[in-house]
């Protein structure tokens, strides 16, 4: 079963607008949630995460918002450059249960261009 | 420190040979982690690493699979008798202790093909 879902393969955005990336999960008992963003050819970069406890965070020119109830997360990019246009993956973080770690879960991913 | 370092960067290889990825970590991270990327999809969970222990390993990972992490530093990904479904991104990365919410860092990856 997929835990994480990105429903939309490409999102077209022009310079300056607001890009809204969007990602579904199944599973409440995740503890944080991540985006990462990746370039051809090299690996994905953590860019903003957030925990299950709160409903926002910031960072610069990103914001990712979490809805529990609708078990549904976003990132938002304002203003949006030419230089984001990557693939933008979601991916939920949980703890092995009585353990110490955990892993990472991921999206399908959203190619993400940004027109100047 | 230069991140995590994957090595090589590409490889072909024919059908039922073996191959071999290595991982450097960045040198405080005790907790290494493999990723596999196919085309259009997230990456997806392999196997993980604290210190030199394997914790955990996914279905994913057949037999024909092996990774280890001597002495807790670097990290090798070996698969035996591959097959062209193994055509994929091999993904390293490595986190300190509770990096759950900081993310992961990766490195670029290997590239597999296998004709």
């Amino acid at each position: 079963d997929q835990q994480v879902k990105q429903n939309s393969p490409s999102l077209s955005v022009q310079e300056g607008r607001i890009s809204i990336l969007n990602c579904d999960y199944t599973n409440s008992m995740f503890d944080y949630f991540l985006w990462y963003k990746k370039y051809p050819a090299e690996g994905p970069t953590f860019l903003i995460s957030i925990s299950s406890i709160k409903d926002k965070n910031e960072d610069g020119r990103f914001t990712v918002f979490l809805n529990k109830s609708a078990k549904h997360l976003s990132l938002h990019i304002v203003p949006s450059q030419p230089g984001d246009s990557a693939v933008y993956f979601c991916a939920v973080y949980t703890n092995a249960g009585g353990t110490s770690y955990g892993k990472l879960t991921f999206g399908q991913g959203t190619i993400l261009t940004v027109h100047p | 420190d230069t991140g995590v370092s994957q090595d090589p960067r590409h490889k072909i290889t024919k059908r039922g040979q073996n191959v071999t990825f290595r991982c450097d970590p960045i040198s405080e991270h005790n907790r290494l982690y493999w990723y596999r990327q196919t085309l259009g999809q997230g990456p997806e969970f392999l196997t993980y690493f604290q210190n030199e222990a394997q914790l955990e390993k996914s279905r994913l990972l057949s037999d024909r699979f092996s990774a280890e992490r001597p002495k807790g530093s670097f990290s090798t990904l070996e698969i035996q008798r591959t097959e062209q479904g193994d055509s994929a991104m091999y993904l390293c990365a490595s986190s300190p202790q509770g990096g759950g919410g900081y993310g992961y860092t990766f490195g670029s990856g290997t590239r597999l093909t296998v004709v």
